[in-house]
């Protein structure tokens, strides 16, 4: 099947600034798009989903907009904090089993 | 609320033997659930589909024999990996999906399998 493809396998943030991590999916058909937060040795932790009928949604500290035109997703993380560095994965559905992306490790510089 | 607990956590087995893991949905009935194996500094991969009382279907490529998956109840599903090889050492995750809704899947917290 088609697979989510992420920008960036690695994203250095100075603390404070924002982070913008990217993500391009290849299922036209896809409908549904969720952001996860990968700690080491941890299971994902959803951070915010967007449906095809939407382009931007907002949560706290965090955005994602999605570009259907072009089928890309980004995640927008403001004034990023050092608890903010894991790996972040995009996931896309139709409502089929969530396909992620291959993750961009995001640190931060104290 | 929609929290998926997984036991154990780690697990060391001797190659050659089988190890089974649970995913437990807590607070919600999970007509379908979901296993992704994940190897280090790699991404998720699903592994198999399953939904409450049928057999599970499997990815490609995925051994549905050495796999087993069981989904016995709306709360528990049992990933088994049978006669297990080094090279089946990994991250396993399950997640869940509440019968109400269609998208949202809960994952669980994970199990390091390191088989010796």
């Amino acid at each position: 099947g088609e697979s989510v493809g992420l920008h960036l396998p690695t994203l250095s943030v100075q603390e404070g600034d924002n982070s913008i991590i990217n993500c391009a999916y290849s299922n036209s058909a896809s409908d549904y798009f969720i952001w996860y937060k990968q700690e080491s040795g941890k299971g994902p932790q959803f951070i915010i989903d967007i449906r095809s009928n939407m382009d931007k949604r907002q949560g706290q500290r965090v955005t994602v907009l999605l570009n259907k035109t072009v089928k890309h997703l980004s995640l927008q993380i403001a004034a990023t904090q050092p608890g903010d560095s894991a790996v972040y994965f995009c996931a896309e559905s139709n409502p089929t089993p969530l396909v992620f992306g291959k993750g961009t490790r995001l640190s931060v510089i104290a | 609320g929609a929290v998926v607990s997984q036991h154990p956590s780690r697990v060391i087995c001797k190659s050659g033997t089988s190890v089974k893991i649970e995913c437990r949905s807590l607070d919600f009935q999970a007509t379908t659930m979901f296993w992704y194996r994940q190897f280090p500094k790699q991404s998720l991969m699903l592994m198999a589909t399953s939904n409450e009382g049928s057999k599970a279907t499997y990815e490609q490529g995925v051994e549905k024999d050495k796999f087993l998956i069981n989904h016995a109840s709306l709360t528990l599903s049992t990933l088994t990996v049978t006669s297990a090889h080094p090279e089946d050492s990994s991250f396993y995750i399950c997640s869940a999906r509440d019968g109400g809704l269609a998208y949202e899947q809960y994952f669980g917290p994970g199990t390091r399998l390191t088989v010796t």
